[in-house]
């Protein structure tokens, strides 16, 4: 049972350029989130989806794009890369809505 | 104020110490809490939720007070391993977001 998957683990992106982000569970949670994680502010939600075929916007949702056409999957999409963007992803999933979250491994990005 | 605040330490205590944690939330409607471990560079782990009755894993305990919106975690005989930063996440339903704090960073010393 190997959770929630996220690649790649660590990547380098120069300003404008555009990726995705991959998050895969085998749980079957319906509900999946992605966090950006940046010193002294915890974690952050950027989108999240409560089941296949619907997303919602977090808390700092700007310059990211979300899918969920599988209930196993859960991709994050950096539109333009800003330097602001350099941060640490984590992707999650819940069972239900009140339950504890799984986090993958975490991606590590770095705009330059 | 934060919707989760934590006092960010660090704390530094010798091993075998008793060592305790206090998170607050603004949220009276929150439901569902929990303590999360988080190591240097990797991603949180659930150390345990936290239920009304208050609830026990080992040598870690955990409690909700309503009344005040805080809740805590007791760590005793601590151990190296034990050195690591602390989260607390709150749930408040209907709306199926997580709120984290900025966690609790501890350290464990021979």
């Amino acid at each position: 049972n190997a959770g929630v998957t996220q690649t790649p683990k660590f990547q380098v992106l120069k300003t404008g350029q555009s990726m995705t982000l991959q998050c895969a569970q085998d749980m079957n949670h319906e509900y999946m989130s992605w966090y950006r994680q940046d010193p002294g502010m915890g974690l952050r939600l950027i989108h999240y989806s409560v089941g296949a075929g619907i997303t919602d916007q977090g808390e700092v949702p700007n310059g990211y794009n979300v899918s969920r056409s599988t209930t196993e999957d859960f991709p994050l999409r950096l539109l333009s890369a800003a330097p602001s963007q350099t941060s640490v992803y984590f992707c999650a999933s819940r069972e239900q809505v009140m339950t504890e979250a799984f986090f993958g491994q975490g991606t590590r990005l770095t705009v330059v | 104020r934060k919707e989760v605040e934590q006092d960010p330490g660090p704390f530094n205590v010798p091993e075998g110490a008793t060592v305790a944690f206090n998170c607050t939330y603004s949220n009276s409607a929150s439901q569902s809490f929990f303590w999360y471990r988080q190591d240097c560079r990797k991603e949180p782990k659930l150390l345990m939720s936290v239920y009304s009755s208050g609830n026990e894993d080992g040598r870690f305990t955990a409690q909700l007070n309503r009344a005040s919106q805080y809740i805590s975690l007791l760590i005793r005989d601590s151990k190296l391993s034990d050195s690591a930063t602390y989260l607390c996440v709150v749930c408040a339903g209907g709306n199926e977001k997580l709120t984290f704090g900025t966690g609790t960073r501890l350290t464990i010393i021979p």
